[in-house]
């Protein structure tokens, strides 16, 4: 499985773009990048996920390098609730295995 | 709005009792479900992968006497942790992949159960 490694804090100003990269060098051709976000004391969320292409729905952009080893989830104007620790998953089956996240503070 | 459940969302039980969790998707059928385990300021650690009608599949280092799962359904996984001690007090999430047409395949995660044994 494709080990990723993301930065393990982020602080982003409220109203901001929020622009949270992943590392993803070894990922498999057949491995899908998700991302999840887990606020306190709660199940994750999902935002989004893609193979090869860039992809946006309401929450977010994720946007993947062309040589996939590489991702940026983007959260276009960044709310205070968007407070979170957010995953960058590699996975090819259901079964996802999380890393240590990037816990993103906004402030105001 | 949810697509996975959990129930209870948060349960206190004395050590040496047993406890379960249940996992519904609501809306659509699961044959495999999953479980976690998330410790304060941790990251989930996957337990184990529930099968509907066989036996689950368990992360290496996770007892499967202790934390026995059963899904009987294609809509229920439950997780009964047996004989529960204070370290077992965790929180205990699942997860289900959406397969419905128009769901992008999605796995979603229930709202999660916290587990405090005293």
């Amino acid at each position: 499985d494709a080990k990723t490694t993301q930065p393990p804090s982020m602080d982003c100003a409220e109203g901001r773009a929020a622009n949270l990269p992943c590392n993803h060098s070894t990922i498999s051709g057949n491995e899908y990048v998700y991302w999840y976000r887990q606020i306190h004391s709660q199940g994750p969320q999902y935002i989004i996920h893609g193979l090869k292409n860039n992809e946006t729905n309401e929450m977010a952009s994720l946007i993947i390098t062309e040589d996939r080893k590489s991702s940026t989830l983007i959260l276009p104007h960044a709310t205070l609730r968007d407070t979170a620790v957010y995953y960058c998953i590699v996975r090819a089956t259901d079964k996802l295995i999380f890393g240590t996240g990037t816990r993103l503070q906004v402030f105001p | 709005g949810a697509v996975v459940s959990q129930h209870p969302s948060r349960v206190i039980c004395k050590s040496g009792t047993s406890v379960k969790i249940e996992c519904r998707s609501l809306d659509f059928q699961a044959t495999t479900m999953f479980w976690y385990r998330q410790f304060p300021k941790k990251s989930l650690m996957l337990m184990a992968t529930s099968n509907e009608g066989s036996k689950a599949t368990y992360e290496q280092g996770v007892e499967k006497d202790k934390f026995l799962i059963n899904h009987a359904s294609l809509t229920l996984s439950t997780l009964t942790v047996t004989s529960a001690h204070p370290e077992d007090s965790s929180f205990y999430i699942c997860s289900a992949r959406d397969f419905r047409p128009g769901s992008g395949n999605t796995i979603y995660f229930g709202e999660g159960s916290w587990l405090t044994v005293v």
